[in-house]
């Protein structure tokens, strides 16, 4: 499979513990997304890269959340101290420039306990 | 400020009969629409988008900037057509991040 991946699938933590998912993007993407989706509601946008350049942030993504991607390759997203409330579903995409496909991961399920 | 709505959380229709998800979608400008559909434990994937004005797997869709919606319909649906769908938009300036809806099940019955 050439397709996006993303590792964990599923991540148990409990509060206040840190934690950093992956994704791996279509080799030649240069735009990746990390998105959030929790239970009942549609995917919500957190941050984007063009290349290893992080060029938007969404609001909800407080000072505990950070994410990187150093080599224009892979991405981490690091969220520190979690909280009841991260537990979500977190997605990557990535594309070949803009205003084209968004290609998303599985995801990696994050339960906050 | 970009906001997609689908009134629907679930639809359930039988097999053969005709289907539409609604999407409104607010935004002052010209966005460009979407629908992402994700099966039964497969990823988000697209569907359609408003401007390729193709069909997929029979589904279509058309944007009416008057109404500001852009409603999924397929005449006869078919059980492997049970997933999640959500419709979304792109803003046609500047970043084109996506903002999505809170999707519709539809439930396709023999």
């Amino acid at each position: 499979d050439t397709g996006v991946s993303q590792d964990p699938r599923h991540k148990i933590t409990k509060r206040g513990q840190n934690v950093t998912f992956r994704c791996d993007p279509i080799s030649e993407h240069n735009r990746l997304y990390w998105y959030r989706q929790t239970l009942g509601q549609g995917p919500e946008f957190l941050t984007y890269f063009q290349n290893e350049a992080q060029l938007e942030k969404s609001r909800l993504l407080s000072d505990r959340f950070s994410a990187e991607r150093p080599k224009g390759s892979f991405s981490t997203l690091e969220i520190q101290r979690t909280e009841q409330g991260d537990s979500a579903m977190y997605l990557c995409a990535s594309s070949l420039g803009g205003r084209v496909t968004l290609h998303f991961g599985n995801g990696t399920r994050l339960t906050v306990t | 400020a970009q906001r997609v709505t689908q009134p629907e959380k679930l639809l359930s229709v039988f097999k053969g009969a005709p289907v539409e998800l609604k999407c409104n979608y607010s935004y002052s400008g010209s966005p460009e629409l979407f629908w992402y559909v994700q099966y039964s434990r497969q990823r988000l994937q697209l569907l359609l988008r408003h401007i390729s004005r193709e069909s997929i797997k029979g589904f279509t869709a058309d944007l009416n900037k008057g109404e500001t919606s852009f409603h999924l319909k397929k005449p006869f649906a078919q059980e492997e057509d049970s997933a999640m769908y959500y419709c979304a938009l792109t803003p046609n300036t500047g970043f084109q991040k996506l903002v999505f809806g809170t999707g519709t099940r539809l439930l396709v019955s023999p």
